[in-house]
């Protein structure tokens, strides 16, 4: 079955663009997470949506950083004015049901964005 | 806040040889616990998990980990591995009971197996 797709999957922009990043997930999981992954780094929790509950944004680390998602379908993660420290993979992962449930996240291959 | 660790980093290995990769993890009340697996090119992808029962899980390819309470740990271990092995290992850990749920990931482990 289809898993969950990002695109695109690399990005090459200059500091001060505006970029947006899409993500799809697998139909039916109401669970969706947004984690960045710089260089030599693990993976750093960004934002986390359940269904139409409003999202846990905790995990952003500035308010360049902005997401939605309509329902429990796509999802779109901007970042206004890039700079170059937020060149890193970013990883969209879904679930079937709320984290403390033993559901295990399914990720996307992720977006390579690099800011020259 | 919880928090994992991945002692080691990089780990080298010769195909055959024995794999323990340690997780600790710091958080007091109940938990799931996740190790993950990004083979190259690939996305991420469940190796095992635990929840509940017997401490001793088995996931995928022959891959096993140990819960040890009273340690915060939950250590990867394969007794022989294999070339294909080579991969990216990430252990998770997430709130069972309440508090911070969003499961929380390690570093990694970058693990090379020689043929």
């Amino acid at each position: 079955g289809a898993g969950v797709s990002q695109s695109p999957s690399n990005k090459v922009t200059e500091k001060g663009k505006d970029v947006e990043l899409r993500c799809d997930p697998i139909s039916g999981h109401t669970a969706l997470y947004w984690y960045r992954q710089r260089l030599g780094q693990g993976l750093e929790f960004l934002i986390y949506f359940q269904g139409n509950s409003a999202p846990d944004k905790s995990g952003l680390p500035s308010d360049r950083f902005s997401a939605e998602r309509t329902g429990e379908s796509v999802s779109t993660l901007t970042i206004q004015r890039t700079q170059q420290e937020d060149s890193a993979v970013y990883l969209c992962a879904s679930s079937l049901v709320q984290p403390y449930y033993n559901s295990p996240l399914h990720f996307g291959n992720g977006t390579r964005l690099t800011v020259t | 806040a919880q928090s994992v660790s991945q002692h080691n980093h990089h780990v080298i290995l010769s195909e055959a040889a024995s794999l323990e990769l340690g997780c600790n993890y710091s958080y007091g009340g109940t938990v799931n616990l996740f190790w993950y697996v990004q083979y190259p090119g690939q996305h991420l992808q469940l190796l095992l998990k635990y929840f509940s029962g017997d401490p001793l899980v088995k996931g995928i390819k022959g891959f096993e980990a140990e819960f040890i309470k009273s340690k915060f740990s939950f250590n990867l271990r394969k007794p022989s591995v294999q070339w294909s092995d080579t991969a990216e290992y990430f252990c998770a850990v997430n709130s069972a009971s309440g508090g911070s749920y969003i499961p929380t990931f390690g570093r990694g482990t970058s693990l090379i197996v020689h043929p």
